[in-house]
């Protein structure tokens, strides 16, 4: 089973910044937070990983709160191109394997 | 070549068919994985590699037979399948510390497969 948990869908326009919020109430002392990025018919790619804090890279920013039971994947100035699927992930048990959810459905509207 | 290459893109088969799946990493991971994922379902995780050798295989049905014969190349070969296997199979790879410490995963492009 996945152990996170997230929206099913969001809508948003072009232009607008998007938040999409994660839970992990059971997230191990030692587990990253991982966001993926997935188009129909091709392979999640990575977006942003963090530990705590906040991560910020060219596409993204990814804010986790002090208790790291939820993380917030930030997309600034959304595009119809970033229409897809976001998963939110953190790794099982023994570390090395990941459950997906259903993710989260991104709909950008011009 | 960089990434992960999964050849073919697409495959129609047969129910009757033997058939293979390939998967080739050129990142230097020591991990890979196949998963396969439903029309509308979310990826299913199938098999895991860690050098070279099997540690999870999730309940999978014996006509779909996994292969690893290094730790750069996956195979995933097909036999006998049913119209209900249609998907896309995707593989992945990362690279797992001796702790087995998270990294990050790169997938491929995946196998659309279609059993007629």
């Amino acid at each position: 089973l996945a152990k996170t948990t997230q929206p099913i869908s969001m809508d948003s326009y072009e232009g607008q910044e998007v938040n999409i919020t994660c839970s992990h109430n059971n997230i191990a002392t030692n587990d990253y937070i991982t966001w993926y990025q997935q188009f129909p018919s091709q392979g999640p790619r990575f977006i942003i990983q963090g530990y705590k804090t906040k991560v910020t890279n060219e596409v993204a920013s990814l804010f986790i709160p002090a208790d790291r039971k939820s993380s917030t994947l930030s997309l600034p100035r959304v595009s119809l191109s970033d229409t897809a699927v976001y998963y939110c992930l953190v790794p099982s048990e023994g570390g090395n394997k990941l459950v997906f959810g259903a993710g989260t459905i991104l709909r950008v509207k011009s | 070549e960089t990434g992960v290459t999964q050849t073919p893109r697409h495959l129609v088969m047969g129910m009757t068919n033997k058939k293979s799946l390939k998967c080739e990493q050129h990142l230097g991971h020591n991990a890979m994985y196949w998963y396969k994922q439903s029309a509308k379902k979310p990826l299913e995780l199938m098999f895991v590699y860690n050098f070279k050798e099997q540690t999870e295989n999730n309940s999978v049905p014996s006509r779909f037979s996994p292969e690893c014969p290094n730790s750069s190349h996956l195979f995933l070969h097909l036999h006998t399948l049913q119209p209900e296997d249609s998907a896309l199979y995707l593989c992945a790879s990362s690279q797992v510390g001796t702790d087995l410490d998270y990294i990050g995963y790169t997938f491929g492009s995946g196998t659309r497969l279609t059993v007629v």
